[in-house]
């Protein structure tokens, strides 16, 4: 199985400041013949499901804001919240699919500090 | 607007089945043939576990890691898919999600709410 590492597993910023978590994957997650990297990150709010916001490693879903975007290739990968609005307090994970199981970070805790 | 519920039994004693059953309305299983329907678990504080999926054909996919104890089914007349775990162990505990992602890449992207199991004697 593809082993997936998130980096901090928690950190606090300030109201408006930037966030940004860091995910590396045990192999490549970069399909060459595709030019695509096979990297979703989902949002998990307090009692709720996750919600995918991007795949692709930086195609955001539809309804995302664009305060969130997403980076990398390969094995190292990056989410970065611009501009952190109270409603973005959250568990974060990155997920790759690139080969079954498909398999998720250990996930990454966003707070107001 | 697609929604899904997982339904079951919130406790469950050792050794014994866990049964959950999906509920899609808003859409169809088969619609367009262009989704799988999945199961996924979260322990408790923890991370989460792909555990399998079904293509309304029936065709499944399971974690090699559970294969030996999971089914999942599929009524498409019904508009359910269902997951069975057998031989239950405490560390079976975990809110149950099932999910929809598409075909060609198997990101989730509508989820049921999640249901609790507590296995426990």
């Amino acid at each position: 199985d593809i082993v997936m590492t998130q980096s901090p597993d928690s950190l606090a910023v300030s109201l408006g400041e930037r966030a940004t978590i860091n995910c590396k994957s045990s192999q490549s997650l970069l399909y060459d013949s595709k030019n695509k990297n096979y990297l979703a990150w989902y949002q998990q709010k307090a009692g709720q499901p996750p919600k995918l916001l991007i795949h692709w490693a930086s195609t955001r879903e539809s309804g995302v804001p664009d305060r969130f975007s997403g980076s990398g290739s390969g094995a190292d990968f990056t989410l970065d919240i611009s501009s952190l609005q109270a409603e973005d307090v959250a568990v974060y994970y990155c997920q790759q699919y690139y080969s079954t199981p498909p398999t998720f970070g250990q996930g990454t805790k966003v707070e107001i500090k | 607007q697609l929604q899904l519920q997982a339904s079951g039994p919130g406790l469950v004693k050792p050794s014994e089945t866990l049964s959950l059953t999906c509920t899609v309305s808003g859409g169809s299983i088969y619609s367009s043939g262009s989704h799988y329907w999945g199961w996924i678990r979260q322990p408790p504080g923890k991370g989460l576990e792909w555990i399998g999926n079904i293509y309304y054909s029936g065709s499944t996919y399971y974690n090699p890691s559970l294969k030996s104890r999971v089914t999942i089914s599929v009524d498409t007349s019904k508009k359910q898919f269902s997951l069975n775990l057998t031989s239950v162990t405490a560390a079976d505990t975990a809110v149950y999600y099932c999910a929809r992602h598409p075909y060609a890449f198997w990101t989730p992207d509508s989820w049921g709410q999640g249901t609790l199991v507590t296995v426990s004697s």
